[in-house]
């Protein structure tokens, strides 16, 4: 099974610190994704991987920053948190070729406080 | 653009049925259902590709209309486990990126 692991279970962190949030995939999966999860919003997307040193902007982005140097893994990076990043963050991985019908596998997720 | 689900939240008593909608304003590429249980990861269902196309077993299945706006996850004879959130994502074209709607909430009582 893939398995996608994300290196923190819970984090607290004070404003204005940036934080980074990692996450490492072991089945050699393209395609990388971070989401945040917040009560009836449902799962949006921040940013997104398709290969190494390649990101494109979800539909939340600003606040956020990535990094992919290696195709395990994607980094999700937050320059100087702020109360309104606090949330849930998922990270997700899929296989090539992107959009025929390949599932999504997501981590367990990170639970940030921003105070 | 983000998929409209509904309800937002349903009560079973074990053995119940239960529908979840995703709908769309647009034709869509593809579906996917996903359900969550409390504190842990989301978890892949299955996925809709083709207009028409109904897929699952008789107790879970799911739905894809013609005209691949809309989308229904049938859960039927409920049991205890079924209990969590599920999420609908929808693909716009073949780019692998998805769009989740807000969860359905599906609580399951004895």
């Amino acid at each position: 099974d893939v398995k996608v692991t994300q290196s923190s279970r819970y984090l607290v962190k004070r404003t204005g610190e940036k934080v980074f949030l990692e996450c490492v995939q072991d089945m050699d999966h393209e395609n990388m994704f971070w989401y945040r999860q917040d009560p009836g919003l449902g799962l949006r997307l921040i940013y997104f991987s398709y290969d190494v040193k390649m990101k494109e902007k979800g539909d939340i982005p600003e606040g956020y920053s990535v990094s992919r140097e290696k195709k395990e893994r994607f980094s999700l990076i937050l320059e100087s948190a702020s109360t309104n990043q606090t949330s849930m963050y998922l990270c997700a991985s899929s296989n090539y070729p992107r959009g025929t019908g390949m599932d999504y596998t997501f981590g367990s997720g990170t639970r940030l406080t921003v105070v | 653009q983000q998929p409209v689900q509904s309800p937002q939240a349903v009560i079973l008593r074990e053995g119940e049925d239960a529908v979840i909608n995703c709908s769309s304003s647009k034709a869509l590429y593809s579906v996917h259902w996903y359900r969550q249980k409390h504190g842990e990861a989301p978890v892949f269902l299955m996925i809709l590709l083709k207009g028409g196309e109904q897929k699952g077993h008789e107790k879970i299945s799911a739905s894809f209309n013609e005209k691949k706006q809309q989308s229904s996850l049938y859960l039927t004879a409920s049991q205890l486990s079924y209990s969590g959130t599920y999420f609908c994502g929808t693909e716009n074209n073949q780019g692998g990126k998805l769009i989740f709607g807000q969860g359905t909430e599906l609580s399951v009582k004895p």
